[in-house]
């Protein structure tokens, strides 16, 4: 298993702002991916980021909106940015089964995010 | 396209109830099956998984049999506790791609 942290763990943001979040593994991982819980609702795959590569982002999620940074093999950060009420969410990284099939995921504790 | 559904909540049971949280699923292929647990104020843990049919996955006293001929991986619990009282999401993977259910909010009460 791996050991995921993100920070900050919650914030609380004005609307037009960006607020970056950052995910530190305990060991080097090919894949990490992003995603979304909105209130009440189930996990949404933002996109997945590759060290060395740009993320490829899934349906309805753009690049401008999320920039993605992917510097080595244990760190991402995803930004929310010009954020709206809307985007007011837990945000939860995770990374795959570091033996590296992807047949289990293992996530960091979540950003919740609120944006006024 | 590939899916799960899976019981609406909430779910208030009383100490050492019996739980079933049912999931169902839609996928092309032999996806993996898994149970995760969302603990208040924290991530996602993995619960429990099964891979083939016919597998069962159990941990921390939950147990989840892989179904193929219902497509099927109901969650059950023989005697709940206080401490169980989570969001428990039903997943599959299938190729590289996570779907996950939106969730069910198990309260349980002394």
């Amino acid at each position: 298993s791996a050991v995921i942290s993100q920070k900050p763990s919650r914030d609380i943001c004005q609307r037009g702002t960006s607020l970056t979040i950052q995910c530190q593994v305990d060991s080097q991982v090919t894949m990490m991916f992003w995603y979304r819980q909105q209130p009440g609702q189930s996990l949404t795959l933002i996109a997945t980021a590759n060290q060395g590569s740009e993320a490829t982002y899934e349906s309805g999620f753009v690049i401008d909106k999320f920039p993605i940074s992917r510097p080595n093999l244990t760190f991402s950060t995803l930004t929310v940015s010009n954020m709206s009420p809307e985007d007011s969410s837990i945000y939860l990284c995770s990374v795959e089964n570091s033996g590296g099939r992807t047949d289990t995921q293992y996530f960091g504790p979540g950003t919740r995010l609120t944006v006024l | 396209g590939d899916s799960v559904t899976q019981m609406e909540g909430p779910v208030t049971l009383s100490e050492e109830a019996f739980l079933t949280i049912n999931c169902t699923y839609t996928a092309t292929g032999y996806p993996s099956l898994f149970w995760y647990v969302q603990y208040p104020g924290e991530g996602l843990q993995l619960l429990l998984k099964a891979t083939k049919a016919d597998d069962k996955g159990s941990n921390k006293g939950f147990e989840a049999t892989y179904r193929k001929e219902t497509t099927s991986f109901h969650l059950e619990k023989g005697s709940v506790q206080v401490s169980d009282s989570a969001v428990y999401f039903c997943a599959l993977i299938t190729g590289n791609q996570f779907y996950f259910g939106t969730g069910t909010s198990l309260t349980v009460i002394p």
